[in-house]
């Protein structure tokens, strides 16, 4: 069982450059989230989506866009990267009001 | 504004030694407190505590949170060099929205 899987695991953009972090969950569960973890700092909510063809933003939305593509899949897009989206991000799943699981993380650099 | 606070930021202890972690909180409508502990990569559930004065037990760790004073500990006893992580504290909000601490870095030394 693979639980929560992100691609890719490591990742270097120039600043102005676009990519895709992918996420993929298969539990069967109906929240997903992106998040981002920077040092000395607590994770930080950039988007959600409670169920499949919504999405919210979270705390830290600027920047991205996320597409909730079915259950099982949810993406989140940097359009034009910056230095300060240097970062490790978690895509995380959750079932209703159940603890997130998470993934293994993507980090970023962006120089 | 809602607010964590994690204390100690980091913590050395010995192999069999016992650890407190601690955190406070400040969540308008909170609803539950989460622990989590971080390797190297993915974060990974520990406990949910909604009700004062219960304790949650698994094994060498063990929880409890009391409403009241707004704070939470952790203790892990007979430590071993498998439980140095961080350690994550987030309260939930009455919308299931989780704010997290910036963590407890733990390391057991042999």
């Amino acid at each position: 069982n693979a639980g929560v899987t992100q691609t890719p695991k490591f990742q270097v953009l120039k600043t102005g450059q676009s990519m895709t972090l992918q996420c993929a969950q298969d539990m069967n569960h109906n929240s997903m989230y992106w998040y981002r973890q920077d040092p000395g700092m607590g994770l930080r909510l950039i988007y959600y989506s409670a169920s499949e063809g919504t999405t919210d933003k979270g705390e830290v939305p600027n920047g991205y866009n996320v597409s909730r593509l079915n259950k099982r899949e949810f993406s989140l897009r940097l359009e034009s990267a910056a230095p300060s989206q240097t970062s490790v991000y978690f895509c995380a799943s959750s079932d209703f009001r159940g603890p997130l699981h998470f993934g293994n993380g993507t980090r970023l650099t962006v120089t | 504004e809602d607010k964590v606070v994690q204390s100690p930021l980091s913590l050395v202890v010995h192999e069999g030694d016992t650890v407190t972690l601690n955190c406070s909180y400040e969540v308008t409508n909170f609803r539950s407190l989460l622990w989590y502990k971080q390797e190297k990569k993915a974060p990974t559930f520990l406990f949910m505590l909604t009700s004062s004065g219960i304790e949650k037990k698994s094994g060498r760790l063990s929880s409890i949170l009391d409403k009241k004073e707004l704070f939470s500990i952790l203790n892990i006893t007979a430590t071993q060099t498998g439980d140095s992580a961080v350690y994550l504290c987030a309260p939930e909000d009455s919308n299931y929205q989780l704010i997290w601490g910036a963590g407890t870095k733990l390391i057991i030394k042999p």
